[in-house]
């Protein structure tokens, strides 16, 4: 089953415009990670954010964290054409009785027009 | 430091045939995870190792799927028979924790196996 889901579906901006992309979960969770997908190509890593953080930096990527709303976000500045990707929240939901997996939701496609 | 290795990228087959994918984790990573990602989804955990032992298996399809990862190391995903909604990408992962229980941080993805059932 899918915890989190991803808003918008797609997304097509400019280049050098900020790209926003949301999550929601449903359950509590030990910590929350996006992951972006090149067409064609493995899962890459951006950032986890635990339960008990708030916000995180990292470059041009900024993720915030509500768990009172059960959602994150996750904020690119400054697009460049190379951002173009899926993007993919996943979270680890808590009292899972020692078998902690990652579940992923549907993702958000973002195109950076030049 | 390599990554995540898979083979074969591509495979075709007809429906009811077999296929098996094989990975190779990254060096030291105690944590192997299978995933299915269908065109336009998130992937979905299949079965996930610690060690040579399996931890959850729970939305792996036992009557045509079959995984196992010798001494701890390489996986191997089977398929057998194949069905036509079998078509998609099958994701191997790695990451380092080694305990039952660890919360994971940062899996590591190969590049992913695209099946096509005809």
């Amino acid at each position: 089953s899918q915890q989190g889901e991803e808003d918008p579906q797609a997304l097509s901006i400019q280049e050098g415009e900020n790209a926003t992309m949301n999550c929601s979960y449903k359950t509590s969770i030990n910590n929350l990670q996006w992951y972006r997908q090149n067409s064609g190509r493995g899962l890459v890593h951006l950032i986890l954010i635990r339960s008990n953080e708030r916000e995180k930096h990292s470059g041009r990527l900024r993720v915030t964290l509500d768990t009172s709303k059960k959602s994150s976000s996750l904020l690119i500045t400054a697009s460049r054409a190379a951002d173009t990707a899926s993007y993919f929240c996943a979270t680890v939901p808590r009292g899972q009785g020692g078998s902690e997996k990652l579940v992923f939701g549907k993702g958000t496609k973002l195109t950076v027009n030049p | 430091e390599a990554g995540v290795a898979q083979s074969p990228r591509y495979k075709i087959i007809e429906k009811r045939q077999s296929v098996a994918f094989w990975c190779n984790p990254i060096s030291g990573h105690a944590t192997l995870y299978w995933y299915q990602q269908i065109l336009g989804q998130g992937p979905k955990l299949l079965i996930q190792f610690q060690n040579n032992g399996v931890v959850d298996d729970s939305q792996l399809p036992k009557d045509r799927f079959s995984a196992e990862r010798l001494k701890g190391v390489d996986s191997t995903l089977k398929i057998q028979p194949a069905k036509l909604e079998d078509s998609a990408v099958y994701l191997c992962a790695s990451s380092l924790h080694s305990l039952a229980g660890v919360v994971p941080g940062e899996l590591f993805f190969g590049e992913g196996s695209r099946l096509t059932v005809l």
